[in-house]
């Protein structure tokens, strides 16, 4: 049983093109993250959300807590921007991660 | 301000040994909260730190431990090492328990023999 769905398992974009990467959970929430992982293992803390929708730069995150599902949008995709994306969701006491997405943009 | 370090970076050893592996905190960050990676499994969580006390820990046998010290560096430790428990180990840090904001350190691989 997973506690966290991610969709879809791959991408491949053309440079320039409007990406979008889905998280469903099942438990009860706290915050949601969205994470980061280029080759080499660094991970980077993309966003971290309780509710509603945060912007950085190019990457716009989304949460609707009733519907227990999260949105990771991606504007104007860029080859650096291939990496795995992952989905996190802490219920307070634990971690439950996605099994991530890998994004590779083709220029 | 300094990021998060581990160390070792890299680290061979056989089935059946100890390993101990180290992580920093960034300055000011109380709570320290270990992972494993690993292709099959994925990302999972290990246990939790705050304030040299244990306060969450993930599904992982009792192999797995780990410590904090009060200047919250900590540490964890695999005994009795399998060749399953290859995989890249995370640690990460947060101002405050470890739903808030974590930060990442660079891992440490561990390849068992």
């Amino acid at each position: 049983k997973n506690e966290v769905e991610q969709s879809p398992q791959n991408l491949t974009a053309q440079e320039g093109e409007f990406i979008t990467i889905n998280c469903s959970y099942s438990v009860g929430i706290s915050a949601l993250h969205w994470l980061q992982q280029h080759p080499g293992g660094g991970i980077v803390s993309l966003f971290m959300l309780s509710s509603g929708k945060k912007k950085h730069g190019r990457l716009i995150a989304t949460i609707n807590i009733q519907e227990k599902h999260s949105s990771l949008h991606i504007t104007a995709s860029h080859p650096r921007d291939s990496a795995v994306y992952i989905c996190a969701v802490s219920p307070g006491n634990q971690f439950y991660f996605g099994t991530g997405t890998s994004l590779t943009v083709i220029p | 301000k300094a990021g998060v370090t581990q160390t070792p970076r890299y680290l061979i050893k056989t089935r059946g040994q100890q390993v101990t592996l180290s992580c920093s905190p960034i300055s000011g960050h109380r709570s320290v909260s270990w992972y494993q990676q690993t292709p099959g499994q994925g990302l999972q969580f290990l246990f939790e730190y705050f304030s040299e006390t244990q306060r969450n820990k993930g599904n992982f046998p009792g192999r797995f431990s780990g410590r904090q010290f009060s200047n919250s560096r900590s540490e964890m430790n695999v005994s009795t090492l399998e060749l399953g428990d290859s995989a890249l180990y995370l640690c990460a840090s947060s101002s405050r328990i470890s739903r808030h904001e974590q930060f990442f350190g660079p891992g440490t691989r561990l390849t068992v023999l």
